[in-house]
């Protein structure tokens, strides 16, 4: 079946410091989302990618859907103590009600 | 509802027993997707409703799992004579329409634990 291939599984950083994550595919998708769960809690939805090429931000996370349409990256900049979590990737394939998710990047900031 | 909300929050129930699991979506949402989240695992996809459709029941891991969605509301997932694999969090999400364009919105989950 499908897959997202997420890395890093897991993050440790210092408060302030930026973030990189990226999800790739062997498919092609033409939907890419990131979500953010928090310990004991569903996921959030952070941001919605829907056009190969596409950039989004959303204050200090930028996403970018890449032009393959394979893979997508999300970005934290200056990272703050709430940032911890567990971000995930999923990808839609309009027309498919389901989303496939990644296994999630844990992330852990230091204050 | 302002939200997905999902009960119990917590259940401990002997292997072997039944469980249902209850999922109220937000209000008018007309999907409704239960997914399973094993520890350290991503969310892997167990059933879809949309509208009065079939729904989608590709990924519910044996016939000991089954769902229902009365009156387009209100979900239950059931699982039968639970075994220990099955110990996992249970997320319930809604969505505006059929198709994954504008995400989900999910619950809280349970947290089914089975010993």
């Amino acid at each position: 079946g499908q897959q997202l291939n997420q890395s890093p599984q897991s993050m440790f950083i210092q408060e302030g410091e930026d973030v990189s994550m990226n999800c790739t595919s062997s498919s092609i998708f033409n939907t890419w989302l990131w979500y953010k769960q928090d310990p004991g809690e569903g996921p959030v939805l952070l941001i919605a990618l829907y056009k190969a090429g596409e950039l989004t931000s959303n204050g200090r996370l930028t996403a970018q859907f890449g032009i393959t349409r394979k893979d997508s990256f999300l970005n934290i900049s200056a990272s703050i103590p709430s940032d911890v979590g567990i971000y995930f990737c999923a990808g839609g394939q309009g027309g498919s009600e389901k989303l496939v998710f990644g296994k999630g990047t844990k992330l852990t900031v230091n204050p | 509802g302002a939200g997905v909300s999902q009960s119990p929050s917590n259940k401990v129930t002997e292997k072997g027993k039944d469980v249902e699991l209850r999922c109220d979506p937000i209000s008018g949402h007309t999907a409704l997707y239960w997914y399973r989240q094993s520890l350290g695992q991503g969310l892997e996809f167990l059933i879809y409703f949309q509208g009065n459709s079939a729904p989608d029941k590709s990924g519910l891991p044996s016939d000991r799992f089954s769902a229902e969605r009365t009156g387009g509301s209100v979900s239950t997932l059931t699982i039968q004579r639970t075994q220990q694999e099955d110990s996992a969090v249970y997320l319930c999400a809604s969505s505006s329409r059929g198709g994954g364009w504008n995400g989900y919105t999910f619950g809280s989950g349970t947290r089914l634990t089975v010993v």
